[in-house]
């Protein structure tokens, strides 16, 4: 156990709707990551968030978008979503924001049916 | 630009094998960190190890080693008497700044199967 806590597990969702994915980080952790995995795309970097702010962006949709609370769980929104968009979600989270070792989440398996 | 090549997709070798996973990376940063992660079939991530550009120090820990040879941008990992329990999906990874944070890009993985 990574102490990344991801949720929900599993989401089933339909084309054109709008899903939350939550992000709790190990205690103590200020940097959040999050990634894509999909088996045409491989893993992908997201975004970045340290202690709150966007710090990097990487292969992330317009219709995607993060944030980081002051008690520093994360959400990534998916919205108008497509097929394509089917894949696993994982969130990790690290002490600082230079790349330290990032401890991952169990994950979020996203299907857009 | 910034790159992970793993050419190996996938490798089968029988318990107690050696077995060495390739890793090829290109960047334009003279800072950098290179990181092993392992994903068993249950799914999850797993932190290997972490490397920045100026430590080229060769690794061991148990049955793992790592070799960082920047003269030709590899990052190889070998895993010594392989066991059934090293079946996984193994990536190597990159990190390097970007626009005021890190950006992690990861190679496609390689599939260790080790067999009984």
């Amino acid at each position: 156990d990574s102490g990344v806590t991801q949720t929900p597990k599993h989401l089933i969702t339909a084309t054109g709707q709008r899903v939350t994915l939550r992000c709790s980080p190990r205690s103590g952790d200020l940097s959040v990551y999050w990634y894509q995995q999909s088996l045409d795309q491989g893993l992908q970097f997201l975004i970045q968030y340290y202690n709150g702010e966007e710090r990097a962006k990487g292969n992330i949709l317009e219709r995607f978008s993060a944030q980081q609370f002051p008690d520093l769980h994360s959400e990534l929104n998916l919205s108008s979503l497509e097929l394509g968009d089917s894949a696993l979600y994982f969130c990790a989270s690290s002490v600082r924001d230079s790349p330290y070792e990032q401890y991952f989440g169990p994950g979020t398996r996203l299907t857009v049916t | 630009a910034q790159k992970v090549t793993q050419a190996q997709t996938e490798i089968s070798v029988v318990e107690k094998e050696d077995v060495t996973l390739d890793c090829v990376y290109e960047t334009r940063d003279t800072t950098y960190y290179l990181f092993w992660y392992k994903q068993p079939p249950s799914g999850e991530l797993v932190f290997l190890i972490r490397r920045n550009s100026f430590d080229e120090q060769n690794e061991i820990s148990g049955r793992y080693s790592w070799n960082f040879q920047k003269s030709t941008s590899s990052f190889n990992f070998t895993i010594t008497a392989s066991q059934v329990v090293d079946s996984a999906v193994y990536f190597c990874a990159l990190s390097e700044s970007y626009t005021g944070g890190f950006k992690t890009i990861f190679g496609a993985g390689t599939r260790l199967f080790v067999k009984a």
